[in-house]
């Protein structure tokens, strides 16, 4: 049972907008924590897609954004393409700890 | 070139010790908080440990509390993971993480089996 809580999956056909939710709490989201979302491709390592709840590392399309309200946070991808297909993982901090979301299969139809 | 490199992985009998390493490179790595992530063949990511950027304060997941120990050694810009009394479940690739900027490694693969 992930601290954060994501949809399983979202899917979405080339060119759509798609965006994945991620819930927290009060003792992490919602007490002012960053929040980072990674893409992790098979048998990689996770790929920093934004920091901080809203910045993107240099290298990043601006096809990938991101908004944090309250105890949630949720990221967007417009201009969908079939390299986007992957996992999607949100990540915000718990007291001393780092606390994931359950992670999110996005399929490009 | 910034970058983290995990090395020490491999395959373990349950119950023996493995000590993971995570070499730092192209920042001052003694101003960052560093942590272990790990994630089990096919499941989500998991946090295992944090150390303080002068390793004076430590945390654990309750999953490996007294059995693994982070460290670190600023002189040597090297991150440390010693994993004791090894389980099947801890079976995973191992990342180690920077704080703040997130920065991760590309992981090394620990597989405890008999």
């Amino acid at each position: 049972q992930s601290v954060l809580t994501q949809p399983p999956s979202v899917s979405g056909a080339p060119g759509q907008r798609v965006t994945i939710s991620c819930t927290g709490s009060s003792s992490n989201i919602g007490a002012g924590y960053g929040v980072n979302w990674y893409q992790q491709l098979p048998g990689t390592a996770p790929k920093v897609l934004i920091h901080a709840n809203n910045n993107r590392p240099s290298g990043v399309p601006d096809r990938f954004s991101a908004s944090k309200s309250g105890t949630s946070a949720s990221l967007a991808i417009t201009g969908l393409q079939a390299e986007d297909e992957a996992d999607y993982y949100c990540q915000s901090y718990d007291t001393s700890r780092m606390v994931f979301g359950g992670g999110t299969k996005l399929t490009v139809l | 070139q910034v970058q983290l490199v995990e090395s020490g992985g491999g395959v373990v009998q349950p119950g023996r010790s493995l000590r993971l390493s995570c070499a730092a490179a192209g920042f001052t790595f003694s101003n960052y908080a560093m942590h272990w992530v790990r994630q089990a063949p096919g499941r989500g990511l998991e946090w295992v440990a944090l150390i303080l950027y002068d390793g004076s304060n430590k945390y654990y997941a309750d999953s490996v509390k007294g059995r693994f120990t982070i460290s670190r050694d600023n002189s040597k810009n090297t991150l440390y993971l010693q994993m004791n009394s090894l389980r099947a479940e801890d079976t995973a690739v191992y990342y180690c993480v920077r704080d703040f900027v997130v920065l991760w490694g590309q992981g090394t693969l620990v597989t405890v089996s008999s």
